[in-house]
């Protein structure tokens, strides 16, 4: 079956940059994209962009563009995100999530989910 | 502040139907596909309806989506204490060429 396994929890100071990883397997990771979101504690979910491992297309929403970077390893069907200059209001669990639809020019539905990671921004 | 509205709150009695509304605008819900996502407490969310109203193989049919302008709706019938979750609207917007989120709404069923 489908699986997307993230990375393992973060602490990390104020100005310092993250890097979590969505290992996937159960699938052809080059046929769909994949997206990032996070949850702050008791908030709701928030996308950060898209990326599609199919054609390299990339969509980051207007708040983290040039905070963030996702990229992709097709020899370990690895997804990351990159999160630069954090500061606590970035203290989140954060997920990846594949599209519902392969070969898809932009993000259509998120389906399945990662199990999250929890990111922790604190001096 | 979410662009997509959707109530804080709903509840509803074990057995009984339930309804949550999703409005947006003609950027989004109005032009685009409208998805939702449970979300039980301490886990990740979890595909529901997708393209406003199909519903991902194994899925119960017991959730139903809709979309009607730029309003869409999940429905829950035959509630169960298990469906006590956070329910998620998404669609795209065109406009700001993003994935927009509802503010989420918590079912009880009591």
């Amino acid at each position: 079956q489908v699986q997307l396994v993230q990375s393992g929890p973060e602490v990390k100071k104020p100005g310092a940059s993250v890097k979590v990883s969505c290992k996937t397997s159960g699938y052809t990771f080059s046929m769909y994209g994949i997206s990032w979101l996070r949850q702050a504690p008791g908030q709701g979910l928030e996308w950060m962009g898209w990326l599609s491992v199919y054609n390299g297309n990339r969509n980051y929403a207007d708040k983290f563009q040039g905070r963030v970077t996702l990229t992709t390893d097709t020899s370990t069907n690895t997804a990351y995100m990159e999160l630069r200059r954090l500061t606590p209001d970035d203290t989140a669990v954060y997920y990846c999530a594949r599209d519902g639809l392969a070969y898809a020019d932009n993000w259509n539905w998120f389906d399945p989910w990662g199990h999250g990671t929890l990111v922790t921004v604190s001096s | 502040q979410s662009v997509l509205t959707q109530p804080p709150s709903v509840s509803a009695a074990p057995g009984q139907k339930v309804t949550i509304s999703c409005s947006g605008s003609t950027s989004n819900i109005g032009s685009n596909y409208v998805s939702w996502y449970q979300q039980i407490p301490g886990t990740a969310p979890k595909l529901l309806i997708y393209d406003n109203d199909k519903r991902p193989s194994g899925m119960s049919d017991r959730f139903s989506g809709s979309k009607s302008g730029t309003s869409a709706a999940l429905g829950i019938t035959g509630l169960q204490t298990g469906d006590e979750a956070d329910y998620y609207c998404v669609s795209w917007d065109s406009s700001l060429s993003a994935v927009l989120f509802g503010g989420g709404t918590r079912l009880t069923v009591l």
